[in-house]
């Protein structure tokens, strides 16, 4: 089946400093990636949806120029937290839709920032 | 609006059935999911449905009703391992992954 591969999957960064996230396709190619944030006990909340070659789409109220995207390869598509604070804690998960109608989440970040 | 509604918290006892229902109101329908989400972990996926109907799959079933806008996830024979959040998503007129708040099941001895 498809996979999404990310990483890293814990990652702890000091206030003000930067975090990339990587996910990639590993047996498909994914013309569009979406990024999530969950909160402890909360349902996923979109952030923003990528397309290969093209900006992304945020969602009402998150930042571009704090979670920057890249999506510049049908395989990879990276979100960059930004100047990170400790507000930004949280679990960051990106999906794909497989080329039917699913879609395959990879196994998330869990971003802590002290 | 776009709406999906599920209950938040269910509790049942370890071998027997649960129901967790979802109603939503979307602009357009594309499709329902079904993914189960352990503490700490990523979703993974359960069921998807677009035709009316019970789709059945080892211990998991969904049924889903166009017409009424509902769907429920049907747990049989439960196990401790099935303690988990359980999230409803249905994709709308453009393919956009609608969620619900998901319903924490905790299953007991």
């Amino acid at each position: 089946g498809a996979v999404v591969s990310q990483h890293p999957s814990r990652v702890i960064c000091k206030s003000g400093t930067s975090v990339k996230i990587e996910c990639r396709s590993l047996d498909f190619q994914a013309t569009t990636m979406f990024w999530y944030r969950q909160f402890p006990k909360q349902s996923l909340m979109l952030m923003a949806t990528s397309n290969e070659g093209s900006k992304a789409t945020y969602e009402q109220g998150v930042e571009k120029d704090k979670f920057l995207i890249n999506h510049a390869s049908l395989t990879l598509s990276t979100l960059t937290v930004t100047s990170a604070h400790p507000e930004d804690s949280s679990f960051y998960i990106c999906s794909a839709r497989d080329g039917d109608y699913g879609y395959t989440f990879g196994s998330g970040t869990r971003l802590t920032v002290v | 609006g776009q709406n999906i509604d599920q209950p938040t918290e269910m509790t049942a006892t370890e071998g027997a059935i649960v129901q967790i229902n979802c109603t939503y109101q979307t602009s357009g329908f594309n499709g329902l999911f079904w993914y189960q989400q352990h503490a700490g972990e990523a979703p993974t996926f359960l069921s998807y449905n677009v035709l009316d109907g019970l789709e059945e799959k080892g211990r998991f079933s969904s049924f889903l009703s166009r017409s009424k806008g509902y769907s429920y996830l049907l747990l049989k024979e439960l196990q401790m391992k099935d303690s988990a959040s359980y999230l409803c998503a249905v994709t709308d007129s453009n393919y956009q992954l609608i969620w619900g708040a998901g319903t924490k099941l905790i299953i007991k001895p």
